[in-house]
């Protein structure tokens, strides 16, 4: 088990539902992440908060609405996805938004778009 | 654009024996580089490098950077079963984004 929790584990939702994925961590980390992992293949970054504000996102599509209500938690809102979306997504966290410290990582939450 | 690759793609071996991975980087404003094991679900964080020529070691495991050369080694010494993994290199630099490389997926057979 890792020190950055992700619920849920499994998700299936249908192209027009509303759902979203939350992540934790109490290690006091001020910044966190949220990437997308498809299978064999590396994980992509689409949000970075820094201080529970929005510092980065990467061109994500706009049915991906990320939000940080405080500094322990990230959610990631997901509405009318594609079946392309279909991916582990991994929340990750570090001390700082900055080169000199890891970035903990989630197990991730696995999502099939039907 | 910053880009970060691994060599091999994959590689079996078996149990004792020793596996050396690789991971060469072009970025701009290089800060550091980071490799993490991924079984089958969250990537778990082993080395931070940001200096050459340093040895970092941990049990089995140690790394080594180049930053004249630009690349990375991860070895892996009388490797376990437990040591088959998707091992990932991720590199820290400009615009404070971690760029992976495509990993090595290892498989250690008994």
């Amino acid at each position: 088990d890792t020190e950055v929790t992700q619920t849920p584990k499994h998700l299936v939702m249908g192209m027009t539902n509303k759902k979203s994925l939350k992540c934790e961590q109490h290690m006091g980390h001020r910044a966190m992440y949220w990437y997308k992992q498809k299978a064999k293949k590396p994980p992509e970054l689409m949000f970075v908060y820094s201080y529970e504000k929005l510092s980065i996102n990467e061109s994500v599509p706009s049915r991906f609405s990320p939000e940080c209500p405080n500094s322990s938690l990230l959610n990631l809102h997901l509405h009318a996805l594609q079946p392309e979306d279909s991916a582990l997504y991994l929340c990750a966290s570090s001390p700082r938004d900055n080169s000199n410290q890891p970035q903990h990582f989630g197990d991730g939450t696995r999502l099939s778009i039907l | 654009e910053d880009k970060v690759v691994q060599s091999p793609l994959s590689l079996v071996v078996h149990e004792g024996d020793t596996v050396t991975l690789n991971c060469s980087y072009e970025v701009t404003n290089f800060r550091s580089l980071l490799w993490y094991k991924q079984e089958k679900k969250a990537p778990t964080f082993l080395f931070m490098l940001t200096s050459s020529g340093i040895e970092k070691k941990s049990g089995r495991l140690s790394s080594i950077l180049d930053k004249k050369e630009l690349f990375s080694i991860l070895n892996i010494t009388a490797t376990q079963t437990g040591d088959s993994a998707v091992y990932l290199c991720a590199v820290w630099a400009a615009g404070n984004k971690l760029t992976f490389g495509g990993g090595t997926r290892v498989l250690v057979k008994p």
